[in-house]
């Protein structure tokens, strides 16, 4: 089974700086990545996904991540985060075979201060 | 196209105590899915079908029971209430495009507490 990792539980941020959010996993084989958004009170909402061709990867709202198979990673960049981003943020996996049972990170809150 | 709905959105339960809670999705879609979400622990997947009539257990199906007799719904039952399963229940479905993978599309939960 595989499991999933996200190094940050809490960042903490001030307006306009750049976010960055580690995703680790755990895997031998080929696999499809997601990060999740959970703001506060809402359901969770899919910021962008990577399941072929060009490791980096654009979502919504100005997020992209970028898999990197040699470090098993799968990192969320932000370049200018506004306050609208405090969320909890949530990496997962799933093998491309079988690819319908999702691992998730613990998550990560990130809390930007306005 | 209301997504995936769950019912009801708050309850509170006595040790012991029954409850189902519903889950309903109007995209057609074959897979169904039901997690808890408890903090900093990530959302954990308790039973999930991959079509009407099939459903297995995920990673922590103990003390929960599902049916899937319809496409649309998949309801989840608790049949003896315990402090622990006090949590946020989460429901999701999806559909694979072959090529593009399978996205999942979750409810608004349902939050659940157990006295």
């Amino acid at each position: 089974a595989q499991s999933v990792s996200q190094h940050n539980h809490h960042v903490i941020l001030s307006e306009a700086a750049s976010l960055e959010l580690g995703c680790n996993y755990s895997y031998g084989g080929t696999v499809n990545l997601f990060w999740y958004v959970q703001y506060p009170g809402q359901h969770l909402q899919l910021l962008l996904k990577y399941f072929s061709g060009d490791p980096l990867v654009k979502g919504i709202k100005g997020f992209e991540a970028e898999f990197i198979k040699s470090k098993f990673s799968f990192n969320l960049r932000k370049p200018s985060v506004q306050w609208s981003d405090t969320a909890e943020y949530f990496c997962a996996v799933t093998p491309s075979i079988n690819d319908y049972k999702l691992s998730f990170g613990a998550g990560t809150t990130v809390t930007v201060r306005a | 196209n209301a997504g995936v709905t769950q019912t009801p959105k708050f309850r509170i339960l006595k040790i012991g105590q029954s409850m189902t809670l519903q889950c309903t999705q109007d995209m057609n879609h074959n897979y169904m899915y039901w997690y808890r979400q408890d903090p900093g622990m990530g959302l954990k997947l308790i039973y999930y079908s991959v079509g009407a009539g099939i459903t297995d257990k995920g990673e922590v199906p103990n003390g929960y029971n599902v049916s899937r007799s319809t496409t649309e719904d998949f309801p989840l039952r608790l049949e003896l209430a315990a402090p622990s399963q006090t949590s946020v229940y989460f429901c999701a479905s999806s559909y694979s495009t072959g090529t593009s993978g399978h996205e999942q599309f979750f409810g608004p939960g349902t939050r659940l507490t157990v006295l």
